[in-house]
């Protein structure tokens, strides 16, 4: 139980293109999706958290207008990289969880590799 | 700031022999840890957790303890396996904080048969 997809798992795009990323919860209802970064070698950066039907949350230096989230259904939630340009380029994943009477992991995704040209 | 801290970067343990990887943090404000699994070009696998109000959860071969006095956490794992041969990620989470996640830089684990 708890399989989150993630979608593609690797895009390869010309610099100015918009990325768009799927993250699907495929036996659960994820009330909360949160949406991460990682870097060579380092640790996963929260970028932003997403709660089903509402705004997303934004981390302290992600620019909100060029990662979008949308969170529109308890099993859907998509990130899209506007205008990507090389400095984008990174491993994207996402994660899900339901809240309850008691705390939840959060389950991951496959992740994204994107590389921008 | 790092909040979590693996100090160790990587670990090599013989097959069948017990691994200890070792975390620690610095918020006091955590109160739910957890431990992942991850594989390069993979997204992490969860694999066990343990709430503040516990010093000891077990599942299977995985074993975690936490020690809130000394704001430190370890993952055993008895026996090792080459399978398990992976990156160990500590997280920890604050539900003052919306239950984000705060993760460690991770340990690379390598089980040798």
């Amino acid at each position: 139980g708890a399989v989150v997809s993630q979608h593609p798992s690797w895009v390869i795009c010309k610099s100015g293109t918009s990325v768009k990323i799927e993250c699907r919860s495929l036996d659960f209802q994820a009330t909360t999706m949160f949406w991460y970064r990682q870097f060579p070698k380092q640790s996963l950066m929260l970028m932003a958290t997403s709660n089903e039907g509402s705004k997303a949350t934004y981390e302290q230096g992600v620019e909100k207008d060029k990662f979008l989230i949308n969170h529109a259904s308890l099993t859907l939630s998509t990130l899209t990289v506007t205008s990507a340009h090389p400095e984008d380029s990174s491993f994207y994943i996402c994660s899900a969880t339901w809240t309850g009477g008691r705390r939840q992991p959060q389950h991951f995704g496959d992740g994204t590799r994107l590389s921008i040209l | 700031d790092q909040q979590v801290k693996q100090n160790s970067p990587s670990l090599s343990v013989q097959e069948g022999r017990i691994s200890i990887l070792n975390c620690d943090y610095t918020n006091s404000m955590f109160d739910y840890f957890l431990w992942y699994k991850k594989y390069p070009a993979e997204g992490p696998t969860f694999l066990i957790s343990i709430s503040s109000i516990k010093d000891k959860n077990e599942d299977g071969r995985f074993t975690v303890f936490l020690n809130k006095s000394a704001k430190h956490l370890s993952l055993h794992i008895v026996p090792s396996q080459p399978g398990d041969s992976a990156v160990y990620f500590c997280a920890a989470s604050a539900g003052e904080y919306g239950n984000k996640l705060v993760f460690g830089a991770g340990t690379i684990l390598r089980v040798k048969s």
